[in-house]
């Protein structure tokens, strides 16, 4: 299994729902990210998780909370999201170690908050 | 800070030989990628550089020079299927990709 698989494809939701994104990955990878891409630009770094821990937050706002349950999984809860946080969710994971360095991505999970 | 920079937009036809620039200015170096992304898909993983030097992988070639901050993809033999954003991103030690504005390609017949 050489894939990040991410569900659901797509998301609507209102300003006040709570949802979450989820990410699974077998590949044994210890590191694990989200990234947010919006139309036409590049994707942005939001959460890294090394050995399911927290390593890497780029003060994204507290609407956002990530979690690692294990190694294989990666959550993204949504709470009081603004319709301004519409866009592409990326996971993506890589192995850890010397000369690991190749992100694997998920095919994404689009996101529309109304 | 970091600063990477790419050409916004490159159109070529079909059977051409195409070179995307990319230069970057960033606090510490662990290697530069290539990644190629269609429209409403994953960005997938297309080369690695981290020394000086050019990598060839069958119509992709990737070259880097760290003492110029400058890297350039070179895609050779266009295919209409290689119309999609080609994405420039930096490692820094410790930190996850740094990606760039990405270039996209069109390529007519």
């Amino acid at each position: 299994d050489t894939e990040v698989t991410q569900t659901p494809k797509h998301l609507v939701m209102g300003m006040t729902n709570k949802k979450s994104l989820k990410c699974e990955q077998h590949m044994g990878h210890r590191a694990m990210y989200w990234y947010k891409q919006k139309a036409k630009k590049p994707p942005e770094l939001m959460f890294v998780y090394s050995y399911e821990k927290l390593s890497i937050n780029e003060s994204v706002p507290s609407r956002f909370s990530p979690e690692c349950p294990n190694s294989s999984l990666l959550n993204l809860h949504l709470h009081a999201l603004q319709p301004e946080d519409s866009a592409l969710y990326l996971c993506a994971s890589r192995e850890t170690g010397a000369g690991a360095n190749v992100l694997t991505f998920g095919a994404g999970s689009r996101l529309t908050v109304l | 800070g970091q600063n990477i920079d790419q050409p916004t937009e490159m159109t070529a036809t079909e059977g051409a030989i195409v070179q995307i620039n990319c230069t970057y200015q960033t606090s510490g170096f662990n290697g530069l990628f290539w990644y190629q992304q269609h429209a409403g898909e994953a960005p997938t993983f297309l080369s690695y550089n981290v020394l000086d030097g050019l990598e060839e992988k069958g119509r992709f070639s990737s070259f880097l020079s760290r003492s110029k901050g400058y890297s350039y993809l070179l895609l050779k033999e266009l295919q209409m299927k290689d119309s999609a954003s080609y994405l420039c991103a930096v490692k820094q030690a410790g930190t996850a990709l740094i990606f760039g504005k990405g270039t996209t390609l069109s390529v007519s017949s």
